[in-house]
């Protein structure tokens, strides 16, 4: 139940093309949902998070948008660049501090 | 920009071999955590640490790990006994608040246990 499900695995788009990256939940206790983006020998830093009394946010070309009774939420990226060819990771917390990775999305621009 | 701290950035160690990960979180920051990351694969939580104790921890956080905040700025994790499957990413974390706001990580310790 604290698991969060993340799919593609991988992920190749042309540049100036929409990147759509899903996660799905099971734990109702969760109530904010961050995803985080990741360069090779970095850590991961946060990218946009949202909280379920919305159903979309926006934040230039990154877009979370979350359905509360689907349990699920996705990141999309507009007019994406190569310069976004990252490992991107959807996370959820809620009560306990910690954070729940899903397994990843190696996405890849090509331009 | 303030920023988490983590040295070293590599280190090679051999089984068996105690091994201690350090940690500089951001100054105002309460709350702090050490995550992992095997090679490929996704992010895991290890412990989660608030006022001067272990708030949380998972079951990779075995009696081989512990942690401290030996002088209320750094903040360790030790490995006592390093075995293989111990090499990894190791990513040190801290929040202002509780759970919701952003974690910033550090950039990592790559432990490879040969």
């Amino acid at each position: 139940q604290q698991q969060v499900k993340q799919s593609p695995q991988s992920l190749i788009v042309q540049k100036g093309g929409i990147s759509i990256i899903n996660c799905a939940y099971e734990n109702t206790a969760f109530d904010y949902f961050p995803w985080y983006q990741q360069f090779p020998g970095k850590g991961p830093a946060l990218l946009i998070a949202i909280r379920p009394d919305v159903s979309e946010k926006k934040e230039g070309r990154f877009t979370i948008s979350f359905n509360k009774s689907a349990k699920q939420f996705s990141l999309h990226i507009m007019d994406s660049q190569p310069g976004d060819s990252a490992t991107y990771f959807c996370a959820a917390t809620g009560g306990a501090q910690k954070l729940v990775f899903g397994q990843g999305t190696r996405l890849t621009i090509n331009p | 920009e303030p920023e988490v701290t983590q040295t070293p950035s590599h280190q090679v160690t051999q089984m068996g071999q105690e091994v201690i990960l350090r940690c500089v979180p951001i100054s105002n920051h309460l709350y702090f955590y050490w995550y992992r990351q095997i090679l490929g694969q996704k992010v895991e939580f290890l412990v989660s640490f608030y006022n001067n104790e272990i708030s949380e921890k998972s079951e990779i956080f075995d009696d081989q790990f512990s942690v401290e905040r030996p002088d209320g700025s750094n903040f360790t994790l030790k490995i006592r006994s390093t075995k293989l499957e111990d090499s990894a990413m190791y990513f040190c974390a801290s929040e202002g608040d509780r759970g919701g706001t952003e974690a910033f990580f550090g950039q990592g310790t790559r432990l490879t246990v040969v």
